[in-house]
């Protein structure tokens, strides 16, 4: 089973663009197996799904956040990536990144594996 | 917007069985997933699509699917079974929904 790991700044200023990636180890990001996704959970509270990417650089974007998020895949690396732009303190969270079994008909299947996800925060 | 219900709290005896529930909109009609988190640590998958135990998850866990309410169903609870868990369904809509987690207590 793949494994993922999380990458990035821990203390991003606010007004700015948040910037994290994530590393999959154990097969290919290229396999056409998984969509990559981001989720994040503000300390205390609920998970909340950012977005997902296929190999193919399809690209989906929880409608809340979609004005602010970019995801973006680099086969080269094995890796995908986060941008979420004009930060602010709600944006404060721990982010994980998960892997999905791809199924063109329900693309937001189960979570299997999650990253142990890395702490974000938002402060000037 | 579709959303999913759970109770903020469920406790139960050790050794006793633990009901955890996730309301929804007809969310028989839809696969459910369940995540069991400890604190400190990442989500980890224990039900994929409503009943179905990933390699590794104790057969105490089991799941059930039908109208409005799914139900993620922990036998024989132990004290290592404390944590939060999440429900989670993919609406054609609303894209991922997550339920608002309830936290299990063992008594």
């Amino acid at each position: 089973q793949v494994q993922l790991q999380e990458s990035g700044p821990g203390l991003v200023k606010p007004s700015q663009t948040l910037s994290l990636t994530c590393t999959v180890s154990g097969g290919s990001i290229s396999s056409g197996s998984y969509y990559w996704s981001w989720i994040r959970q503000p300390a205390g509270k609920g998970l909340e799904w950012i977005g997902r990417i296929y190999t193919s650089g399809s690209t989906n974007y929880n409608p809340s956040l979609k004005s602010r998020v970019t995801i973006s895949v680099d086969t080269s690396k094995n890796q995908f990536s986060l941008k979420l732009s004009s930060v602010t303190a709600a944006d404060t969270a721990v982010y994980y990144c998960a892997s999905t079994p791809y199924d063109i008909l329900t693309p937001g299947d189960w979570f299997d594996p999650w990253g142990q996800g890395t702490l974000v925060t938002v402060s000037s | 917007s579709y959303e999913l219900t759970q109770p903020l709290s469920v406790s139960v005896a050790l050794g006793q069985t633990a009901r955890i529930t996730c309301g929804g909109n007809n969310i028989g009609s839809k696969n459910v997933h369940w995540y069991q988190q400890k604190p400190g640590q990442a989500p980890v998958l224990v039900i994929y699509r409503d009943s179905n135990r990933p390699s590794g998850i104790p057969e105490r866990f089991s799941g059930s699917n039908s109208g409005n309410t799914a139900t993620l169903t922990i036998s024989r609870a132990q004290a290592g079974d404390e944590a939060d868990y999440y429900c989670q369904v993919w609406d054609s809509s609303t894209d991922v929904v997550f339920g608002g987690g309830t936290k299990l207590t063992v008594l």
